[in-house]
């Protein structure tokens, strides 16, 4: 079983639609969270990181849910420019060292 | 401020060549990370170095070398390379004592075709 599953997609979506990606985790004793963007052929670049409380940044909303050791992110009015590749990264401490464990990402396209 | 920087963009290899791959930060990170990018698995870490002077395995180490020169840089050694090792390589970079929560900053990625 991989550290960390993603579904792959593609979810394909109107403009303006809402959709909602889940990762899952397999360590128990992962130590934080986030979500990544991905543009084709770009590096990674952080979207928002996670929280058990729950977080909001404009459209994009992360959940936590440690006990069932997922993750959700919602994006809401989808805009063209959201289509790119969702990464889900555990955080995870390691012999003293933090090592952060990529899921293989979920693509979104975004249709006009 | 410049970030985390990569060394050649892209880089085309016969195999058996050999070639190391630059990464500079100028962020003042401890931690400094080599991942490798392939279709369908995701990033997958290759090296890491918590700090300055140690450097460790990652998941797929086999056919690498690594070298935390100082601070700023961490470079990836390909000894001898193979078409196996074609990929898109990104180094990151963090500093922890920042807060557990700290994000990975990414360079802009090596593109690397062995032939």
């Amino acid at each position: 079983r991989k550290e960390v599953e993603q579904d792959p997609g593609p979810f394909n979506v109107p403009e303006g639609a809402t959709v909602a990606f889940n990762c899952t985790y397999s360590n128990s004793a992962s130590q934080s969270f986030f979500w990544y963007r991905q543009d084709c052929r770009k590096e990674p670049k952080l979207l928002m990181s996670v929280y058990s409380s729950g977080n909001e940044d404009g459209r994009f909303t992360a959940q936590l849910n440690r006990a069932s050791q997922y993750i959700s992110l919602l994006i809401r009015d989808s805009k063209l420019s959201d289509s790119a590749t969702y990464l889900c990264v555990v955080n995870i401490l390691f012999s003293g060292t933090y090592k952060y464990i990529f899921g293989t990402g979920t693509r979104l396209k975004v249709l006009a | 401020n410049a970030g985390v920087t990569q060394t050649p963009k892209f880089q085309v290899l016969k195999t058996g060549q050999s070639m190391t791959l630059q990464c500079a930060q100028d962020m003042n990170h401890n931690s400094m990370y080599w991942y490798r990018q392939d279709p369908g698995m995701g990033l997958r870490l290759i090296y890491y170095s918590a700090s300055e002077g140690t450097t460790d395995k990652g998941e797929v180490p086999n056919g690498y070398n690594v070298s935390r020169l100082n601070k700023r840089e961490f470079s990836l050694r390909l000894e001898s390379a193979a078409p196996s090792q074609t990929s898109v390589y990104f180094c990151a970079s963090i500093d922890p004592g920042v807060s557990y929560n700290s994000p990975l900053h990414f360079g802009n990625g090596t593109r690397l075709t062995v032939t």
